[in-house]
Parts: C-alpha cells; structure tokens; sequence
C-alpha cells in the first residue's frame, strides 16, 4: 500500500476556501484516493473518493494531477463544524484495505 | 448517521473482567472490520472480516477475540485486559466501493 504524506495541521476561517494536499508517491495502478473526517471521539466518515482529474460531490472536491502522485482535497467556504482530522488514504484496488496515517488537524476560527 | 451501531458507547472495566463489545450493521455489506484507536495515535487496524471468515488479524493479543456470527453482526469479546488497552474501539463497513462506514466507536477504559 502506498504511504501518504500530508500536513500534520492547517488553520483557516470561517468562510475561506480550504485545500488540503496529499502526496503519494507509490500510488498503483489499481489503488484509488479516498479522504476520511473524523471528528473527536467519532468514527471517521468517508468524504470523497477518486482515480484520476476531479471529483466533486456536495461536501468536497478532489483534484487528481495526471501523474497521480498527488491530490488536493477542497473545502469551499468552511464553518467552525469543519474542524476536525482530515485522512489521505490510498485504497488498495483489490483489497480495499485501508491504513490510516496521522492526518491533518483543521482548526477553523471565527 | 452511517448505518453502522457500536454498543455500549462508553466501558469501563477492571483487568479481571470479561466483557463484549457489539457492532452491527444492515447496509448488506459483506466486510467488516475492527480498529483500535488510541489517543493521538492513527486508527490501527485489527481485525478483518470478510463473508464471516476472519482473513487478517494483525498480530492482536489473544485477550482481543473477535466473532463474527452472522455478515450484519460483529463482536470483540475482552478479557484480561491491561491499561494500555483503553483506548477508542471502532468498527467498519465496507461497501462494494471498498469505502467504510464506521460505527461512532466504544470509549473503553480499564482500570
């Protein structure tokens, strides 16, 4: 499974576009991009998930370069609620197995 | 709401007793899975499930034992368990699209 690097903490306001970049390097042919939340004490939830160019769905938008060794994932306008760890996984095309790295801690101020 | 219910929601329990945490879902998955998460530390996968047959289990000690009695229906029975051991207990899902749907987790402490 591909290792992801991303920022162990980012800091924002409320009503700011957020981006969030992860890297990748190993990525496989078959491994997609998923993105988890995770809220304190909460289980993570899955945000969004990508192969390849963009994705967007009414929470968040991904942006896959060509070469897929990196992806932004992209928060517009974010409240005080988007607070919380932000996941970069890469999922085993054929295994779906998951491994979940430190993540990046979104503090969003008033 | 994700579709997948973790009881009890908080535990407490002393290094001598037994008990049992429950997880259960009927989203119609066939994979199930359970995590460990302790503080400030990343989800450390335990066990996996896969049509009711355990096909990994990631060198977890045996006071974690693990039953899958039906596909909706996952258990984590604890016994002898040590402080180290309190930590976030999670379960998950996995859907079709190899995407997982968590359980909200059991707070366990142990004393």
């Amino acid at each position: 499974l591909a290792k992801t690097t991303q920022p162990i903490s980012m800091d924002s306001y409320e009503g700011q576009e957020v981006n969030i970049t992860c890297s990748h390097n190993n990525i496989a042919t078959n491994d997609y991009i998923t993105w988890y939340q995770q809220f304190p004490s909460q289980g993570p939830r899955f945000i969004i998930q990508g192969y390849k160019t963009k994705v967007t769905n009414e929470v968040a938008s991904l942006f896959i370069p060509a070469d897929r060794k990196s992806s932004t994932l992209s928060l517009p306008r974010v409240s005080l609620s988007d607070t919380a760890v932000y996941y970069c996984l890469v999922v085993g095309g054929n295994t779906g197995k998951l491994i979940f790295g430190q993540g990046t801690t979104l503090q969003v101020k008033p | 709401e994700t579709g997948v219910t973790q009881t009890p929601r908080h535990l407490v329990m002393g290094m001598t007793n037994k008990k049992s945490l429950k997880c259960e879902q009927h989203l119609g998955h066939n994979a199930m899975y359970w995590y460990k998460q302790s503080a400030k530390k990343p989800l450390e996968l335990m066990f996996v499930y896969s049509l009711e047959e355990r096909v990994e289990n990631n060198s977890v000690p045996s006071r974690f034992s693990p039953e899958c009695p039906n596909s909706s229906h996952l258990f984590l029975h604890l016994h002898t368990l040590q402080p180290e051991d309190s930590a976030l207990y999670l379960c998950a899902s996995i859907d079709s699209k190899n995407i997982q749907y968590f359980g909200a987790g059991t707070r366990l402490s142990v004393l």
